[in-house]
């Protein structure tokens, strides 16, 4: 992988799912992960920086993984509501520059009453 | 709220015409970005800058200049607008990209005829 890669693209839950993503990175000269959640009509505000492999970060009902060595990271939602419909976005830092943070496409979740 | 204020927030150009976006912050951050948002690409950076009169190329550099006199300030120069560059432009701030988040700017939703 060269790139950030989301997947799935869209997703379309019932009020009360649980649902995950997942961001896929190269996993060669790692410095950080970025998840960032975007409304429409907003701007991306962020949920998490993770820089080391194993982490956890938690914030409300929604949770993340990190996995540098095989390059990916997983989003969760617990109990997802209405107000989770967003885009959420992973953005990669990679070295030996480590001052760009590159994006993701992002999965777009719709989340139904 | 991060104080970083773009202007102007929407504008329309005819193709040929140099334009000039600004970006301005508050926030004492190093790094800034400009970003391009389009449809089925995410957020696509364009150039960044670590400092005053330090700038770098993004990925879709092409057509584009930047300029950063000082720490507040970062604009970013359509030499001679193209269709292709009807777009809704995100400017970001950063302290480290390594650890810190990025915050964003409201968007500049440009149009070029």
């Amino acid at each position: 992988i060269l790139n950030v890669e989301q997947s799935p693209q869209s997703l379309h839950v019932q009020e009360g799912d649980s649902t995950n993503f997942t961001c896929s990175f190269p996993s060669s000269n790692f410095y950080a992960l970025h998840w960032y959640r975007w409304e429409t009509a907003k701007s991306p505000e962020a949920l998490f920086v993770m820089t080391l492999n194993g982490d956890e970060k938690k914030k409300g009902r929604i949770s993340a993984t990190l996995n540098t060595k095989e390059g990916y990271s997983y989003l969760y939602i617990k109990g997802s509501q209405p107000e989770d419909s967003a885009t959420y976005l992973c953005a990669f830092i990679r070295g030996p520059d480590a001052d760009k943070l590159i994006f993701g496409t992002g999965t777009r979740l719709q989340v139904f009453p | 709220d991060a104080g970083i204020t773009q202007s102007p927030r929407h504008k329309v150009t005819e193709t040929g015409t140099p334009v000039t976006l600004r970006c301005h912050q508050t926030e004492n951050h190093r790094y800034m970005y400009w970003y391009r948002q389009d449809p089925g690409h995410g957020l696509r950076l364009i150039h960044y800058s670590y400092g005053v009169k330090d700038t770098d190329k993004g990925e879709v550099s092409d057509g584009y200049s930047v300029s950063r006199s000082k720490t507040e300030d970062f604009l970013l120069t359509l030499e001679s607008a193209t269709s292709s560059q009807t777009s809704v432009y995100f400017c970001a701030t950063q302290e480290d990209p390594s650890y810190t988040e990025a915050f964003f700017g409201q968007g500049t939703r440009l149009t070029v005829v």
